[in-house]
């Protein structure tokens, strides 16, 4: 079946301009990330979607990151006035919630942020 | 301290050869580990999970946990040109349907 997608796949941006990075889980996952992984770093968590609760934002490094989710489904990464070390690998990933042996994350191909 | 830690490499072994991938974590409380692979310029695919004690296979690759050493690892048997990645470590804490901590990875060259 389909995987998670993520639109676009590279984007190359002009400091301080804003930008909207989409993802797309994988149909029937409640549970959507997002993480991002610079060069020669780990992947460090930004936010966590569970269903209809309130998000889990505390990976969030500044106030210019926000992200949504609608309808339970696609979710829009929003980085505002972007910066130079927000170059990156933009990954989200998403999983089934409810039984202990469904926690696995499927992650997506990954959005490269470029700015400039 | 960091919270999931691993020799970053490279670890390079001959074709044919077992390679033994370690992490080490933290956070006694943590319930789940996964092992991801990484080849260059792609997104992590999950490999193995583990959440009991002791050892789990799967094909060629053999996840390890120990709890009280608080120590996780992952063996790839017989191991192929193909294998050459970096490999993530990660960790689920107490909670159910949380977000992962991931090491930094190790980075694994295969020599035909």
């Amino acid at each position: 079946g389909a995987g998670v997608s993520q639109s676009p796949s590279n984007k190359v941006t002009e400091k301080g301009k804003d930008v909207e990075l989409r993802c797309d889980p994988i149909s029937g996952h409640t549970a959507l990330y997002w993480y991002r992984q610079s060069l020669g770093q780990g992947l460090e968590f930004l936010i966590y979607f569970q269903g209809n609760s309130a998000p889990d934002k505390s990976g969030l490094p500044s106030d210019r990151f926000s992200a949504e989710r609608t309808g339970g489904s696609v979710s829009t990464l929003t980085i505002q006035r972007t910066q130079q070390e927000d170059s990156a690998v933009y990954l989200c990933a998403s999983s089934i919630s409810g039984t202990l042996s469904s926690y696995e994350q499927y992650f997506g191909p990954g959005t490269r942020l470029t700015v400039t | 301290q960091k919270e999931v830690e691993q020799n970053s490499g490279p670890l390079s072994v001959p074709e044919g050869a077992i390679a033994s991938l370690n992490c080490t974590y933290s956070d006694r409380g943590s319930q789940s580990f996964f092992w991801y692979r990484q080849y260059s310029g792609k997104s992590p695919e999950l490999i193995m999970f583990i959440y009991s004690n002791g050892d789990k296979e799967d094909g060629r690759f053999t996840a390890q946990l120990n709890k009280a050493s608080q120590y996780v690892s992952l063996l790839i048997r017989d191991s192929q040109p193909s294998d050459s990645a970096t490999y993530l470590c990660a960790m689920r804490g107490r909670q159910a349907g949380t977000a992962l901590i991931f090491g930094k990875g190790t980075t694994l060259s295969v020599s035909s």
